[in-house]
């Protein structure tokens, strides 16, 4: 079944260290490719997309997020951490024309100081 | 300002009730979307609608219903038949085309009384 994964549940990063969070799908072809962030009890706020060309996409806030095809993954970066990062990250795709967004179960960042 | 209105922020259900949560968007998008979310079980599709007069369900349609009579507008009825409707939703648009980035109302929390 096509799928997105986030296989982290729950990471916490100290202030000022870096940032990988992991995301992978399951799709014989290219998707679009979506990091967002949710704060509690909110919406969703868009960091980035990805749609073809190059594989390093810039994002808001600093974020960042490389598409490897051959890993048929988005994974998410950030330098340094800030602690108003900490909220819940949600990798998303299309998998298919004429379908809506599919999402992940997403990845709860804390932040310590 | 243009973007998302969802109402109300807080809804509580009574057993054998029907309710109705309002999506109202001034974004002039074809496409609209409504999410389940659950704690640790990300975002689940619904319903979405590509274009008015027209839907289709998401992967946990049962015990809902919708209706696009307007573009603008694209309210969610949570039935009776839905045993289990406590949950967090988010109803958001776009523009219809595939990969199109979409825009998050701040939600509804449905509790059941």
């Amino acid at each position: 079944a096509q799928s997105v994964t986030q296989p982290d549940i729950h990471i916490t990063v100290s202030e000022g260290a870096s940032l990988e969070l992991r995301c992978n799908y399951s799709y014989g072809a290219t998707p679009y490719l979506f990091w967002y962030v949710q704060s509690p009890g909110q919406g969703l706020q868009l960091l980035l997309k990805y749609f073809s060309g190059d594989t390093l996409v810039q994002g808001i806030k600093g974020f960042e997020a490389e598409f490897k095809r051959s890993q048929s993954s988005f994974n998410l970066r950030k330098p340094s951490v800030h602690w108003s990062d900490a909220a819940e990250y949600f990798c998303a795709a299309y998998l298919q024309a004429g379908t809506a967004l599919i999402f992940g179960k997403g990845t709860t960042l804390s932040v310590s100081s | 300002d243009g973007g998302i209105t969802q109402s109300p922020k807080y809804l509580f259900r009574k057993e054998g009730q029907n309710v109705t949560l309002s999506c109202e968007q001034n974004l002039n998008h074809d496409a609209m979307y409504w999410y389940r979310q659950d704690p640790g079980q990300g975002l689940r599709l619904i319903y979405y609608s590509q274009i008015v007069n027209d839907f289709q369900k998401g992967d946990i349609a049962e015990g809902y219903s919708v209706s696009r009579e307007k573009k603008e507008s694209f309210p969610l009825t949570v039935t009776s038949a839905q045993k289990n409707p406590t949950a967090f939703y988010l109803c958001a648009s776009s523009q219809g085309g595939a990969g199109e980035k979409l825009f998050f109302g701040s939600g509804t929390q449905l509790s059941v009384l």
